[in-house]
């Protein structure tokens, strides 16, 4: 069955950098595009970053842009996401989710349990 | 930038009653590429529908999708206990950016 598990998560000081990890399993990693998802607390869902399945393409929303990196190990089954000049505003769950295509027009069909990333001094 | 819009922002229903939940969006997108998904407190969010009206694998088969353009709708057949959830659209058609909607809150009544 497919699994997705984040890792990483924590309290960091404004201005410092996080890494995320998700480790896929239980479906063939390689080809499916996968993003990044958050949610602050007690607000909605916020699409962050989204890879291709090589690792070639990425794409970010505005508010992470230059700060956030995301990418991929496909030897490992790994996807990551690099988070620097943490804002308090970057404050949330952060949920890696699988691309049910493989191309970008594709829904979300598998999530991780997500990590918490508070960002305060 | 597509912004969806969910309305009710919360509806209370009774278990065996019927739930309409509404998205609409500030302009079109290609294809219907619209999804639904539920999401209960403290798990990560389950895809319902995708492309406007298909279900995703093992959703029930009293959830159903409908719309088009700019308009459209999940439903709830008869509810059942475990649907008591937060429900957001999203599209998926001006990717490779993603929106949400602010989601909907079915509650009991």
């Amino acid at each position: 069955q497919v699994q997705l598990v984040e890792s990483g998560g924590g309290v960091v000081q404004p201005g410092r950098s996080l890494r995320l990890s998700c480790a896929a399993s239980g479906f063939t990693f390689s080809i499916y595009g996968m993003h990044w998802v958050r949610q602050a607390p007690g607000k909605g869902l916020e699409w962050v970053a989204v890879i291709s399945y090589d690792g070639i393409n990425k794409y970010y929303e505005d508010a992470v842009k230059g700060r956030f990196t995301i990418s991929r190990d496909n030897s490992k089954n790994t996807l990551s996401l690099q988070m620097n000049n943490l804002r308090a505003e970057d404050t949330a769950v952060y949920f890696c989710a699988k691309s049910r295509g493989g191309g970008y027009n594709s829904p979300f069909d598998y999530w991780g349990q997500g990590a918490l990333v508070t960002v305060s001094s | 930038e597509i912004v969806l819009t969910q309305s009710p922002g919360t509806l209370s229903l009774s278990p065996g009653e019927r739930a309409t939940l509404s998205c609409r969006a500030s302009q079109s997108f290609s294809s219907n590429y619209l999804a639904w998904y539920q999401q209960k407190p403290g798990l990560a969010p389950r895809l319902l529908i995708y492309g406007a009206s298909s279900r995703a694998t093992g959703i029930p088969d009293r959830f159903s999708g409908s719309g088009s353009g700019t308009d459209f709708t999940l439903t709830i057949s008869r509810l059942e206990p475990e649907d008591y959830a937060v429900y957001y659209c999203q599209q998926y058609g001006s990717s490779p950016l993603y929106t949400f909607g602010q989601g909907t809150k079915l509650e009991i009544k």
